[in-house]
């Protein structure tokens, strides 16, 4: 099955870029990349989504490297209120790993 | 406003006993997921459903069932079976064929069993 991995936690300053990164090696060429985000005690919402090109709109941006093998979601100006659990994952996967924890510091 | 919703937020049952989440969609999804969650752990999928009458096992069925009747319902039933049943629930739904385009949350019944 394929997978992603992402870093356990990252940390940002309010108003500032984030980077989050992920990694899905054995990517297959139809594979689209998702990214959601988690807060506490809530289900995950939906945040973007491509399969080869850069995708923007209005929560975020989405970088995938020309092999598809890793993609970086990008938060352009950090909110207190965007500190969450983002996960990576490939749709027809679905399979949710840990995540990365965002904290977001004033 | 159209969603899913699901109720109720917090239950708390014996154990032995089964119980029955609820999870109702007026996006007119065609599919619809139950997923299950842990303390620091990500999603884990126990049943989806690609039409009325009609859904699939996910990584983690045993101990559960489901059905559906309704296009815009699909309830979950934890039965006695499940040894760990305590577990923050969360049911999902898609348009079109499942696990093609992105899937909308409904805010979670944590499940606590004593």
């Amino acid at each position: 099955d394929a997978k992603t991995t992402q870093p356990n936690s990252m940390e940002s300053n309010e108003e500032e870029p984030v980077h989050l990164p992920c990694n899905h090696s054995t990517i297959s060429g139809t594979d689209y990349i998702h990214w959601y985000r988690q807060l506490p005690s809530q289900g995950p919402e939906y945040v973007i989504h491509g399969l080869t090109s850069n995708v923007n709109n209005r929560m975020a941006s989405l970088a995938i490297a020309e092999d598809r093998k890793s993609s970086t979601l990008i938060l352009h100006r950090a909110t207190l209120r965007d500190a969450a659990v983002y996960y990576c994952i490939l749709i027809r996967d679905m399979r949710f790993g840990a995540g990365t924890r965002l904290t977001v510091k004033p | 406003d159209g969603g899913i919703t699901q109720s109720p937020k917090y239950l708390f049952r014996k154990e032995g006993q089964n119980v029955t989440l609820s999870c109702e969609q007026n996006l007119n999804h065609d599919a619809m997921y139950w997923y299950r969650q842990d303390p620091g752990q990500g999603l884990r999928l126990i049943y989806y459903s690609q039409i009325v009458n009609d859904f699939q096992k996910g990584d983690i069925a045993e101990g559960y069932s489901v059905s559906r009747e309704k296009k815009e319902s699909f309830p979950l039933t934890v039965t006695s079976a499940q040894k760990n049943p305590t577990a923050f629930y969360l049911c999902a739904s898609s348009a079109g064929q499942a696990f093609s385009y992105e899937q909308y949350f409904g805010p979670g019944t944590r499940l606590t069993v004593t």
